[in-house]
């Protein structure tokens, strides 16, 4: 599976959209752009993903560059339950053999 | 979305004992289950890949003796920390995967041995 890189750590206003990037330059033509948060001591949660056309679900919005090297989770209106460990894995999907990689994610602050 | 549940949510043992954890999908069938550990302020890290009917693939590193995972069923998957030492207390999170490739997790169990 390709890795991934974020930056450790974000603040953010409440209301504000919160914006988080992730660099996937080795991803292949197969790999889907997953993103994930953790709460303290909870499983991740699935929020969206994506191959290369942008998405958008209830959630959040995935912005995917055209060469598909990177990507950007945007949170358009950031909550302080919105404050979170925020990770972005690619892996082949729509295939029971695709695990998932962590990286060390970008922790949200989302502030009042 | 699909719901995965774990079994218990903690535990706590003595050095010595066995622990065995239990990984359900409560409304789905799970050909494939992973298992991850996660310590304090520390990412997911991949312990093994499980498929019903068939040796679970651990990652390197990770001692297949030790750490006993059985997936009987396309419902459950079981991991099992035998003769635990306060060095695996962990959080340990499961995941399970349907047919179309999607991964859901479990709530994680919390586990500290004294």
């Amino acid at each position: 599976d390709a890795k991934t890189t974020q930056p450790p750590s974000m603040d953010c206003a409440e209301g504000r959209a919160a914006n988080l990037p992730c660099n996937h330059s080795t991803i292949s033509g197969n790999e889907y752009v997953y993103w994930y948060r953790q709460i303290h001591s909870q499983g991740p949660q699935y929020i969206i993903h994506g191959l290369k056309n942008n998405e958008t679900n209830e959630m959040a919005s995935l912005i995917i560059t055209e060469d598909r090297k990177s990507s950007t989770l945007i949170l358009p209106h950031a909550t302080l339950r919105d404050t979170a460990v925020y990770y972005c894995i690619v892996r082949v999907a729509n295939t029971n053999a695709g695990k998932s990689t962590f990286g060390d994610g970008t922790t949200l602050t989302v502030k009042p | 979305g699909a719901v995965v549940s774990q079994h218990p949510s903690w535990v706590i043992c003595k050095s010595g004992t066995s622990v065995k954890i239990e990984c359900r999908s409560l409304d789905f069938q799970a050909t494939t289950m992973f298992w991850y550990r996660q310590f304090p302020k520390q990412s997911l890290m991949l312990m093994a890949t499980s498929n019903e009917g068939s040796k679970a693939t651990y990652e390197q590193g990770v001692e297949k003796d030790k750490f006993l995972i059985n997936h009987a069923s396309l419902t459950l998957s079981t991991l099992t920390v035998t003769s635990a030492h306060p060095e695996d207390s962990s959080f340990y999170i499961c995941s399970a995967t349907p047919l179309s490739g999607e991964q859901f997790f479990g709530p994680g169990t919390r586990l500290t041995v004294l």
